[in-house]
C-alpha cells in the first residue's frame, strides 16, 4: 500500500524560532498533499491543500504567513510553523493523494510539535 | 455543505462485548464516498473502509461490519467481540467526489475503551 512520511515525529523548540515538517510519499507521486491539525481529543482539521508546483491553498483562519507550505516535488511537501508560539503545540498530519487514486488519501504518522 | 456528526464522543465496553459506532453525515452531493479510521495512541490514522454512496451494500470484515443506510444518512460501524486492541479513537469522514475538490470532512470522534 501507499506509504506516507513524516519528519520528525515529535519537536520540542523554543517560541519564537521556526519548524520544518517534512512529509513525504514513499512509493508514489503524490499531486496533492495535505496538513491536518489536531488538538487533543478533538478532531482533524484540515489546514492547507498543497499542490505540486504551486500555491496552497489555506483554509479559513488559517494563517499562510505563519504555516508556510511548500509542495517542490511529487513526493515532498512541507509545512513550516514560523516564529512558533506555545498555542501552535499542536499534532500535524499530512496526507496524501496520488494520481491514481482520487478519492484516496494517506496518511502519514503525525508530528507532535510543543513549543516552550 | 457537509457535515459528519459522531455523537458519541465516549464509550466503554468489556472485552468480548459488541460495539456499535454512530456516525450520521449531511451533503447535498448525490455521489460520494464514506470512510472510518482509527487512530490509536500512537496518533497515526488507519484506514478500514472507504465505502462509495451509489454501494449501500452492508460489509464485513472479520470482526468488524458497516451498516449503510443512505435513507438514513447513516453509516455505522459495529466490532463484534471487541478486544482490548480495539481502544482508540475512530473517525467518520465524508468526501466529495469532485476530484478537484480537497479534502475529507472528518467527524469529531468516539473514543473507544475496551476494558479487560
Amino acid at each position: 500500500g501507499a506509504v506516507v512520511s513524516q519528519h520528525p515525529s515529535r519537536v520540542i523548540c523554543k517560541s519564537g524560532t521556526s519548524v520544518k515538517i517534512e512529509c513525504r510519499s514513499l512509493d508514489f507521486q503524490a499531486t496533492t498533499m495535505f496538513w491536518y491539525r489536531q488538538f487533543p481529543k478533538k478532531s482533524l482539521m484540515l489546514m492547507a491543500t498543497s499542490n505540486e508546483g504551486s500555491k496552497a491553498t489555506y483554509e479559513q483562519g488559517v494563517e499562510k504567513d505563519k504555516f508556510l507550505i511548500n509542495h517542490a516535488s511529487l513526493t515532498l511537501s512541507t509545512l513550516t510553523v514560523t516564529s512558533a508560539h506555545p498555542e501552535d503545540s499542536s499534532f500535524y498530519i499530512c496526507s496524501a493523494r496520488g494520481l491514481a487514486g482520487l478519492y484516496e488519501q494517506y496518511f502519514g504518522p503525525g508530528t507532535r510539535l510543543t513549543v516552550t | 455543505a457537509q457535515k459528519v456528526t459522531q455523537a458519541q464522543t465516549e464509550i466503554s465496553v468489556v472485552e468480548k462485548e459488541d460495539v456499535t459506532l454512530d456516525c450520521v453525515y449531511e451533503t447535498r452531493d448525490t455521489t460520494y464516498y464514506l470512510f472510518w479510521y482509527k487512530q490509536p495512541p500512537s496518533g497515526e490514522l488507519v484506514f478500514l473502509i472507504r465505502r462509495n454512496s451509489f454501494d449501500e451494500q452492508n460489509e464485513i470484515s472479520g470482526r468488524y461490519s458497516w451498516n449503510f443506510q443512505k435513507s438514513t444518512s447513516s453509516f455505522n460501524f459495529t466490532i463484534t467481540a471487541s478486544q482490548v486492541v480495539d481502544s482508540a479513537v475512530y473517525f467518520c469522514a465524508l468526501s466529495e467526489v469532485n476530484p478537484g475538490a480537497n479534502n475529507l470532512f472528518f467527524g469529531t470522534g468516539t473514543r473507544l475503551t475496551v476494558i479487560p
